[in-house]
This record gives C-alpha cells, sequence and structure tokens, in this order.
C-alpha cells in the first residue's frame, strides 16, 4: 500500500523568501509523484509531476521538486515566494503498475501555506 | 469549454433524500474518477471507472453509486443521504496514470 506523508499543517513564510513543502512517500515499487495546488473554494491544479524521467521536476508558477529516491521524498520549492501563492497544497502518489489499466491517486492531509506580508 | 465540469456546484438537502450530482470531461480522457475532501481537506479516492468497468471501488457506503452512460460522463448517485456525507467531492479524469489527473471544481454537499 502507498501512502504519502506531508510535513506541517501550515506553513508560514514573507513574501519573497524560499518556500519549502516537505513530502514523504511510502510505496513499494518507483512510484509516479505530484503536486497539486487548492485555491479557496476551487479544484485542484496540477502543479508538476514525477514519471521516472528527470529527477528535478520544474512545474508552473516557478514551482520545483526533486524526486529523491534514497531519501523517499518530494519536496516542492519555490525561490520566492509571492502573496498569490497563499493556498492549500497536496502531494499524491501513484503506483505506476496498478492493475486493471487505471490508478488512482493517494493523497497526503495537504499544507496550508500562508504568506506573511 | 471546461476540462472537467461538475454540476450543481453547491447542493443542500436533507438527511434521508437521495441526489446525484453529474460530470462531464470533454479532454478524451479514459478514466474518470470521483473524490471525496472531508472537513479537514484530507482527500480519498471512492470510485474510478475505465471504458465503462469499474476499477476502484474503495469502501464507501454501498448508498453510493458511480453511474457513468458513456466515457465521458461519470454521474454519482447518493442515496439516504447521511449528516456525515456532507463534504465536498470532486470528479476527475485522466488519460493515463503519468499524466496527472484533471479535477472538476467540486460539487459542495451540505446535509442538514
Amino acid at each position: 500500500a502507498q501512502s504519502v506523508t506531508q510535513l506541517g499543517s501550515h506553513v508560514s513564510v514573507s513574501e519573497g523568501a524560499l518556500v519549502l513543502l516537505r513530502c514523504n512517500y511510502s510505496s513499494s515499487v518507483p512510484p509516479y509523484l505530484f503536486w497539486y495546488v487548492q485555491y479557496p473554494n476551487q479544484g485542484l491544479q496540477l502543479l508538476l509531476k514525477y514519471t521516472s524521467a528527470a529527477t528535478l521536476v520544474k512545474g508552473i508558477n516557478g514551482f520545483e521538486a526533486e524526486f529523491k529516491k534514497s531519501e523517499t521524498s518530494f519536496h516542492l520549492t519555490k525561490p520566492s515566494a509571492h502573496m498569490s501563492d497563499a493556498a492549500e497544497y497536496f502531494c499524491a502518489v501513484s503506483d505506476p503498475h496498478s492493475g486493471g489499466g487505471a490508478d488512482g491517486l493517494t493523497f497526503g492531509k495537504g499544507t496550508h501555506l500562508i504568506i506573511q506580508p | 469549454d471546461t476540462a472537467v465540469s461538475q454540476t450543481p456546484k453547491y447542493l443542500v438537502t436533507q438527511m434521508g433524500n437521495d441526489k446525484s450530482i453529474k460530470c462531464e470531461q470533454n479532454l478524451g480522457h479514459d478514466t474518470m474518477y470521483w473524490y471525496k475532501q472531508d472537513s479537514k481537506k484530507f482527500l480519498k479516492i471512492m470510485f474510478s471507472y475505465n471504458n465503462k468497468e469499474l476499477i476502484i471501488n474503495e469502501t464507501v457506503p454501498n448508498r453510493f453509486s458511480p453511474k457513468s452512460p458513456d466515457k465521458a460522463h461519470l454521474n454519482l448517485h447518493i442515496n439516504s443521504l447521511e449528516l456525515g456525507d456532507s463534504a465536498v467531492y470532486f470528479c476527475a479524469s485522466s488519460l493515463s496514470r503519468g499524466h496527472g489527473y484533471t479535477f472538476g471544481s467540486g460539487t459542495r454537499l451540505t446535509v442538514v
């Protein structure tokens, strides 16, 4: 069974500071990994994904994440926070080899990012 | 030209009622899903459909039943609604596992 742990239910950073949101996964096989963002009262938007190609993945809005197999981590970073980055961020994992031709995502519990002016 | 659309966006109903939430995707994706987001924002998969076949059925009550008339639609029917069913329900679709999943904007269900 897969699982995702996001350290810190709330993270607060100052505008212009580095954003670091932590995600660790547990999976019996190398997984596919995703980061999604959810703005208030909206659906989930894909920020970036890792699907066994380059370990450093660049996404939208200046975010990037690095897959580290030895640490079973997929932390999300952004060099300089902007007020518009305030939202809920979810890390998710899927098993590339699950049967049936389809599978769903297993989500972490989310990290609420607060940007201080 | 919304990719994944859900209706209604808000649904308030009384306990014991039966309700449906509709979902449509125009992306040509093969698989559709329903997720439930609880009050603590935790997301959990409920169902997925691939080529009209139920692939995943996580342990949800049998009061919940997905219905897919074609691969562009996956509706969610809920019978005998309970207070604990109050949540935000998201529809999603995917082309394949590695492509990621496109989510609808959600349906906020409130049972009173």
